[in-house]
């Protein structure tokens, strides 16, 4: 079966260069979420999209920004980079509600390491 | 939104049963139980869920204490492969809303 699908796998960039991930959801998933896991921590919630407009925010910081498109694969920009953005980045998503049994699917993530 | 709370770490042996709490007193009636897992360098992965009663699926099963203020995962046969990250998250009405992870539970399974 069909999972998500995440690019790049890895990514590396320097500080103050500008990152742009990418999340192909399941096929007929209408929902994506975003989540980034620094080392040793908890995956956080940043964002989310349900049919291509943001549902749901949370703790993303100002220089990043996210979009849902209308093939329903979504981009995360990150700009401006850190050394404390380097961390695994997760998409997940979610099927419509009349189909949903609540399940979330994430992805494999992509590793961004800011040098 | 309603906590949970779980050990920081717990010890199994390989191919016995693993019960694995979760304390989420202020639970809210719309709350859903959900508890996902983290095997290292993967994905957090979907367990199983519930509202009110037990539940079973091929993975695990969920004991859901009658009051709703805690629940327990069973794995009942761990081997290798479960040793990961297990959370517990509380849901408002199960669809279409992010999932809050915090404080998980480590599973360590000895040979």
């Amino acid at each position: 079966a069909a999972g998500v699908i995440q690019s790049p796998r890895h990514l590396i960039k320097e500080k103050r260069e500008t990152a742009t991930l990418k999340c192909y959801p399941i096929p007929r998933h209408d929902t994506v979420y975003w989540y980034q896991q620094g080392p040793g921590q908890d995956p956080q919630f940043l964002i989310s999209f349900y049919e291509k407009m943001q549902s749901d925010k949370g703790s993303i910081p100002d220089r990043f920004s996210a979009q849902q498109f209308s093939d329903y694969h979504s981009e995360l920009n990150m700009s401006s980079l850190e050394l404390g953005d380097s961390a695994l980045y997760f998409c997940a998503s979610s099927p419509p509600t009349s189909t949903n049994t609540g399940e979330l699917f994430f992805g494999e993530g992509s590793r961004l390491t800011v040098l | 939104d309603a906590k949970t709370t779980q050990p920081n770490s717990m010890e199994s042996n390989e191919e016995e049963p693993v019960h694995l709490p979760c304390n989420h007193s202020t639970i809210s009636g719309t709350d859903y139980i959900h508890w996902y897992r983290q095997l290292p360098s993967q994905g957090p992965e979907y367990v199983i869920h519930g509202l009110t009663s037990n539940v079973n699926n091929r993975m695990a099963s969920l004991a859901i204490a009658e009051d709703r203020k805690s629940s327990t995962l069973i794995l009942h046969r761990a081997t290798l492969r479960d040793a990961a990250v297990y959370y517990c998250i509380l849901r408002v009405n199960n669809a279409g809303n992010m999932l809050t992870f915090g404080g998980g539970t480590r599973l360590m399974v000895k040979p």
